[in-house]
């Protein structure tokens, strides 16, 4: 079953703005990981966030955690038609092994 | 480095039929994973290696899905006989470490069975 649900489904926005997807998950988390995949590509992993981190930025992608309400954002500032992919959170649990779960992604369409 | 490296790229066979999907992990990553992405049930792990041993097979949906990992630079995972409803694009991955850091994942192998 799937862990983290992406907040929207599909995305459609214009080169330059902000692009925001949100992540909620349902159990206690280790990490959160946010992965892109392009058309007929493998995933391709953005960024890894700990469940004692916040905030976390890469280039122009900046993720936050809340824990307290188990949910995590993903924001692509300044976008571009490279951008345009499906976006997926994945979760960890904690404790030992646990399997790395993924929602269903938000396809972020950039148009030029 | 090259990736992880999954071939085939393209896989259409009959029902019936096995169906062999080979990875090759990144070198000296330790653990692999073998997923399958599909519209309805989005990505599924089937089956999770440690240091070439099968940890977790939970996810394979049942006995005609079979995976080896021979060694540290091979996997297979195998279909048979092969069924309409296994048609997906199947994923391999690989990281370093106990399954908890990020994942490296192939191109995929897109599998159509007719």
């Amino acid at each position: 079953s799937q862990q983290g649900e992406e907040d929207p489904q599909a995305l459609s926005i214009q080169e330059g703005e902000n692009a925001t997807m949100n992540c909620s998950y349902k159990t206690s988390i280790n990490n959160l990981q946010w992965y892109r995949q392009n058309s007929g590509r493998g995933l391709v992993h953005l960024i890894l966030i700990r469940s004692n981190e916040r905030e976390k930025h890469s280039g122009r992608l900046r993720v936050t955690l809340d824990t307290s309400k188990k949910s995590s954002s993903l924001l692509i500032t300044a976008s571009r038609a490279a951008d345009t992919a499906s976006y997926f959170c994945a979760t960890r649990g904690s404790g030992g092994y646990n399997k790395l779960i993924f929602g269903a992604g938000t396809r972020l369409a950039v148009h030029p | 480095d090259a990736g992880v490296i999954q071939s085939p790229r393209h896989e259409v066979t009959e029902m019936g039929q096995e169906v062999t999907l080979r990875c090759k992990p990144i070198s000296g990553h330790n653990s692999l994973f073998w997923y399958r992405q599909t519209m309805m049930r989005g990505l599924e792990l089937l089956i999770y290696f440690n240091n070439n041993v099968p940890i977790d097979d939970s996810g394979m949906p049942e006995d005609r899905f079979s995976a080896k990992m021979p060694n540290a630079s091979f996997s297979t995972l195998k279909i048979q006989p092969s069924e309409p409803r296994d048609s997906a694009v199947y994923f391999c991955a690989s990281s370093f470490g106990g399954g908890n850091e990020k994942l490296f994942f192939g191109s995929g192998t897109q599998l159509s069975v007719l």
